[in-house]
């Protein structure tokens, strides 16, 4: 069964990086495009970007340029989220999501990020 | 960017009837080369990740209930669930994917009067 499987939840302080992991089990690993949403605690969903591996090629919501990072390491069939800069706003739930169809029809269960000092 | 704006913010409806949650885009999502609604509908339940329900405003994801369904072209759909049922209660999504960068309406709380 395919599934989109994450990295544990965080706790981090202000200033400091996180790197969030989601792991693809099942199919083509270059079919897949890899997109990261985020939800602050009883918010909306928020895009922030994605990668398509099969071109190595990012895109960022121009909110968060500059301060994420998405890779993906096709050896580990895993892409990543890395958001540096981390500010007690960023407290949330980030989600990675397949939209290799175009629309989201894939989800992980979320990792939890707390920022706090 | 496409602002996505629902309605209402919240609705209560008794068991067994219907629900209709409205979704307005500042621009068509409808691409004019393949006549598609480049816009989904989520169902997210408390402590859970966004369940798509619907895609291409209109083509119900297999293993969603019959009672859910999506219609509306252009700037203007709607979710409608025909009949209420209690593990219904959730927030519901708009979302368009007509842009590069995809994005969401604020969600509407669906709760059982």
């Amino acid at each position: 069964q395919v599934q989109l499987v994450q990295s544990g939840a965080e706790v981090k302080k202000p200033g400091s990086s996180v790197k969030v992991s989601c792991s693809a089990s099942g199919g083509n690993f270059f079919t897949y495009t890899f997109n990261w949403v985020r939800q602050a605690p009883g918010q909306g969903l928020e895009w922030m970007g994605r990668i398509i591996p099969m071109l190595d090629e990012a895109n960022y919501a121009q909110k968060f340029q500059g301060r994420v990072t998405i890779t993906a390491d096709k050896s580990t069939r895993t892409a990543y989220m890395e958001l540096s800069g981390l500010r007690s706003e960023d407290t949330a739930v980030y989600y990675c999501a397949d939209s290799s169809r175009r629309y989201f029809d894939l989800w992980g269960r979320g990792t939890l990020v707390t920022v706090s000092s | 960017d496409i602002v996505m704006t629902q309605s209402p913010d919240s609705l209560a409806v008794s068991l067994g009837e219907r629900a209709t949650i409205n979704c307005k885009s500042s621009q068509s999502v409808l691409y004019s080369s393949n006549n598609k609604n480049y816009l989904a509908w989520f169902q997210q339940k408390p402590g859970q990740p966004p369940k798509l329900l619907i895609y291409w405003a209109s083509t119900r994801e297999s293993g969603v209930p019959d009672r859910f369904s999506g219609s509306g072209s252009g700037s203007d759909f709607t979710l409608t669930i025909s009949s209420l049922q209690a593990e219904d209660v959730a927030v519901y999504f708009c979302q368009q994917y007509y842009s590069p960068l995809p994005t969401f309406g604020q969600g509407t709380k669906v709760e059982i009067k």
